[in-house]
């Protein structure tokens, strides 16, 4: 199975400030035939499901801020919040469907600082 | 708008079964994979099991497999998750999330609001 390590486990950024989170995998979900990389970013706010931010680690889903960007290649990616919000309190998990079983990284917890 | 709802959940004994259903609704239902991921309270994502639009694919997780069976009804619009044998760790919300389209099976949207599956003696 793909390993996906997320750091920071949290991190604490005042309103407006930029956030980053780190995904690494352990091995390249970066799919030759396509030049793809098969890596999802999701939102879970507090009692409720998930919610799917970003896939092919870069592209926004619809309706999705545009403060909200992905970036990486291979097994190094990151998720930037440019400008925090209130309401982007929530851990945020990334997930590889490069391969089954698809695999999801720890959970990164952000808040206000 | 797309609905997927989530039952079946509630508090069972080690070793013995349960099933979950799903129902969805706002897409053609037999179009899409469908999927169980699941949550252990306070802790991260599972991905469970999957299974393709026409329900002749199926797909588990190592640590489910020969215990739990993934089908949907198609005439229906219902996915469910028969679960056996079951054990402490497999205490968690379940969620029922559809697959995106082609290439983006894997990705998962939307999701349901879950229900809570208990095992405990």
């Amino acid at each position: 199975d793909i390993v996906m390590t997320q750091s920071p486990d949290s991190l604490a950024v005042s309103l407006g400030e930029r956030a980053t989170i780190n995904c690494k995998s352990s091995q390249s979900v970066l799919y030759s035939s396509d030049n793809k990389n098969y890596l999802t970013w999701y939102q879970q706010k507090p009692g409720q499901p998930p919610k799917l931010l970003i896939y092919w680690a870069s592209t926004r889903e619809s309706g999705v801020p545009d403060r909200f960007s992905g970036s990486g290649s291979g097994t190094d990616f990151t998720l930037t919040i440019s400008s925090l919000q209130a309401e982007d309190v929530a851990v945020y998990y990334c997930q590889q469907f490069y391969t089954t079983p698809q695999t999801f990284g720890q959970g990164t917890k952000v808040e206000i600082k | 708008e797309v609905q997927l709802l989530e039952s079946g959940g509630g508090l069972v004994q080690p070793g013995g079964s349960l099933r979950l259903s799903c129902a969805a609704s706002g897409f053609t239902f037999s179009t899409y994979a469908m999927n169980w991921v699941r949550q252990a309270p306070g802790k991260g994502l599972q991905w469970v099991s999957a299974i393709s639009g026409s329900g002749d694919s199926t797909y588990y997780a190592d640590s489910v497999k020969g215990r739990f069976t993934i089908s949907r009804d198609n005439s229906r619009n219902t996915l469910y998750l028969q679960m056996n044998s079951l054990r402490a760790e497999d205490t968690a919300v379940y969620y029922c999330a559809k697959g995106k389209e082609l290439e983006l099976r894997g990705v998962f949207d939307p999701w349901g609001q879950g229900t809570l599956v208990t095992v405990s003696s």
